[in-house]
């Protein structure tokens, strides 16, 4: 079947730089996507992934080992804004978006 | 700026009323829009494509009669709740798949609706 692992939740500092991971298991692969899901909001895309290694795009990177079947989202210089919920979705055979329920980030002063 | 917008964000219905909710790609031409629901703190639900000129394709356990979906141009896309019942209160989301230049084919998300069956 299909799966996606990420935290449910974690918490950082202000300022400070956080690293969500993410492992999936999709019936084929056609890249990765992150999206940032802020409370009562509808997802924004942040980034895409389809060969390995890391995509840099401002304060946020977003890495991809296929082999491994993991990617990461890495957040530098934290701020308050970016407390949200973050999906990481891989696209599978089909170009379909697999979801999983995201990880809730919160961010302290 | 958008480039998905959503109509409306908000409702509150009656049990037994139909409610439809708009989702328009702006400038950008979208033979796929996406239609998601989404339980508080849970996934993104995929319950259909959309594609433009032909008949929508629903996921496993979403009804077709309940929730009619037509993609009459490329880009407008129209889900309605038949016979509302408050089960189907929901965040309602739409997506329309995009290629903006030096970028993959991506999902790009309306606001989404709130709806509220009473």
């Amino acid at each position: 079947g299909q799966n996606i692992d990420q935290p449910t939740e974690m918490t950082a500092t202000e300022g400070a730089i956080v690293q969500i991971n993410c492992t999936y298991q999709t019936s084929g692969f056609n890249g990765l996507f992150w999206y940032q899901q802020h409370a009562g909001e509808a997802p924004t895309f942040l980034s895409y992934n389809v060969l390995d290694g890391l995509e840099e795009k401002g304060r946020f990177s977003s890495f991809l080992s296929r082999s491994k079947g993991y990617s990461y989202l890495l957040l530098k210089e934290l701020q308050m804004k970016d407390s949200a919920s973050y999906l990481c979705a891989p696209m599978d055979s089909n170009y379909q978006l697999i979801w999983g329920a995201g990880t809730k980030l919160i961010i302290k002063p | 700026g958008a480039v998905v917008s959503q109509h409306p964000s908000r409702v509150i219905c009656k049990s037994g009323t139909s409610v439809k909710i708009e989702c328009r790609s702006l400038d950008f031409q979208a033979t796929t829009m996406f239609w998601y629901r989404q339980f508080p703190k849970k996934s993104l639900m995929l319950m259909a494509t959309s594609n433009e000129g032909s008949k929508a394709t629903y996921e496993q356990g979403v009804e077709k009669d309940k929730f009619l979906i037509n993609h009459a141009s490329l880009t407008l896309s129209t889900l309605t709740v038949t016979s509302a019942h408050p089960e189907d209160s929901s965040f309602y989301i739409c997506s329309a798949k995009i290629l903006l230049a030096g970028e993959v084919d991506t999902q790009y998300f309306g606001p989404g609706t709130r709806l509220t069956v009473l």
